[in-house]
């Protein structure tokens, strides 16, 4: 596609839920990345790829978090036993490769854990 | 802990005036981004800083970036109405770490 796209772009749950969160890049872009928005905040870095292989995952709050790209293009950051702590908007960047200028962001999917 | 600073958090200011936003940040870096966002959308890029002295502009907005002084600049000149939204700058901190770093964003109010 033309940009990011990620879906979806609203999603409610309850607590203690498991969610999906996909993200389809930039055709061709091999970096991937996920970030984390709470409301009034800059966006917090979760998770890098390259390619299929997860390079950086230091910003994941803890092992409830999880992401997979396992053919190197399309993401799924997956989120067990979610909390009302866990809402907010999840981005997703992509970029021709690491530290290669642009990054090139989605329009995120709201997360609403009540 | 690497953190970045923005400068001011909340502006609110009248069409046709000029204003700067600033971006501190606590650890080396030679790359720069500046990110505008509108309400309940995506984060568009603006600008990439790869070099101490760099400046760049488009339309009413230049960018600069002091890697001595650790501080990027974003300047607007001539305010409009169209450029209401919230303006972030990024960092990359290297060591190791691949994500950029957030600050947390100047929204900016244009009144005409």
């Amino acid at each position: 596609g033309a940009g990011v796209s990620q879906t979806p772009s609203n999603k409610v749950t309850e607590k203690g839920k498991y969610v999906e969160l996909r993200c389809d890049p930039i055709s061709g872009h091999t970096a991937l990345y996920w970030y984390r928005q709470s409301l009034g905040q800059g966006p917090e870095f979760l998770i890098y790829f390259q390619g299929t292989g997860a390079a950086d995952d230091s910003g994941l709050p803890n092992d409830r978090f999880f992401a997979v790209r396992p053919e190197g293009s399309v993401s799924t950051l997956k989120i067990q036993r979610t909390e009302r702590g866990d809402s907010a908007v999840y981005l997703c960047a992509s970029s021709q490769d690491w530290g290669a200028g642009e990054l090139f962001f989605g329009e995120g999917s709201r997360l609403t854990v009540l | 802990e690497l953190k970045v600073e923005q400068n001011p958090l909340f502006l609110s200011m009248q069409e046709g005036k000029n204003y700067t936003i600033y971006c501190n940040y606590s650890t080396t870096s030679d790359r720069l981004y500046w990110y505008r966002q509108d309400p309940g959308k995506s984060l568009e890029s603006l600008f990439v800083l790869l070099s101490n002295g760099a400046v760049k502009q488009e339309g009413r907005l230049m960018a600069s970036l002091d890697t001595k002084a650790r501080l990027s600049t974003l300047h607007i000149t001539a305010a409009v109405h169209d450029l209401s939204a919230t303006y972030f700058c990024a960092i990359y901190s290297g060591g190791g770490a691949d994500g950029l770093t957030f600050g947390k964003g100047t929204h900016l109010i244009i009144q005409p």
